[in-house]
């Protein structure tokens, strides 16, 4: 079946640092979401990718699309202690199916 | 404007115990769903309710069943609870189930079967 593979699966940096979220499906996607869980609250989504080679941002998150429609990455530029938590992507294909990567845990110390 | 909301936020049942996890949301959503979040892990998928009507099992349906009562309210339930059922349960709600459309999540349910 279809799998996501998420890396790393923790990041810890000092603030200012930058930080990268990896997702790889082992499937075609139709599109990707990206989502943020904050300590002890619920996933809240963030974003959608569509198209091949997709890049969108939201300030300092960059989000991109692989040409093949198989990997996407999280980017954030100088984190800060408001960006802790975990970011999950969720793969979703044209049959229909949609799963979850196991998310990575980000840290920042001040 | 609530959202998705889910009774109760915390649970501890015994082994053998049943219960049922309650989910409404007013967001006039068509397609519904639970999963249950395991500590560094992500989300899977347990049932979903594509539309009023209908119920499907998902990744991990086994020990489980739901109702889909009426088009806001989607109930998950446990006939007997075993410890491997600790977990924290989060029910969803999207427009539709196209999966182009973003999910709205509940607040989570913290259960623990001792």
């Amino acid at each position: 079946g279809q799998q996501v593979m998420q890396i790393p699966q923790y990041q810890h940096v000092q603030e200012g640092e930058d930080f990268t979220t990896y997702c790889n499906s082992s499937t075609t996607l139709s599109n990707i979401q990206w989502y943020k869980q904050r300590p002890g609250g619920h996933p809240v989504f963030l974003i959608q990718l569509v198209k091949s080679g997709e890049v969108k941002k939201q300030k300092r998150l960059t989000f991109q699309f692989g040409e093949a429609k198989k990997n996407s990455s999280l980017h954030i530029t100088a984190t800060q202690t408001t960006d802790v938590g975990t970011y999950f992507c969720a793969g979703n294909t044209n049959a229909g199916k949609s799963t979850f990567g196991d998310g990575t845990t980000l840290t920042v110390k001040p | 404007n609530a959202g998705v909301t889910q009774t109760p936020k915390f649970q501890v049942l015994k082994t053998g115990q049943s219960m049922t996890l309650q989910c409404a949301q007013d967001m006039n959503h068509n397609s519904m769903y639970w999963y249950r979040q395991d500590p560094g892990m992500g989300l899977r998928l347990i049932y979903y309710s594509a539309s009023e009507g209908t119920t499907d099992k998902g990744e991990v349906p086994n020990g489980y069943n739901v109702s889909r009562l009426n088009k806001r309210e989607f109930s998950l339930r446990l006939e007997s609870a075993a410890p491997s059922q600790t977990s924290v349960y989060f029910c969803a709600s999207r427009l539709r189930d196209r999966l182009n459309t973003e999910a709205f999540f509940g607040q989570g349910t913290r259960l623990t079967v001792v």
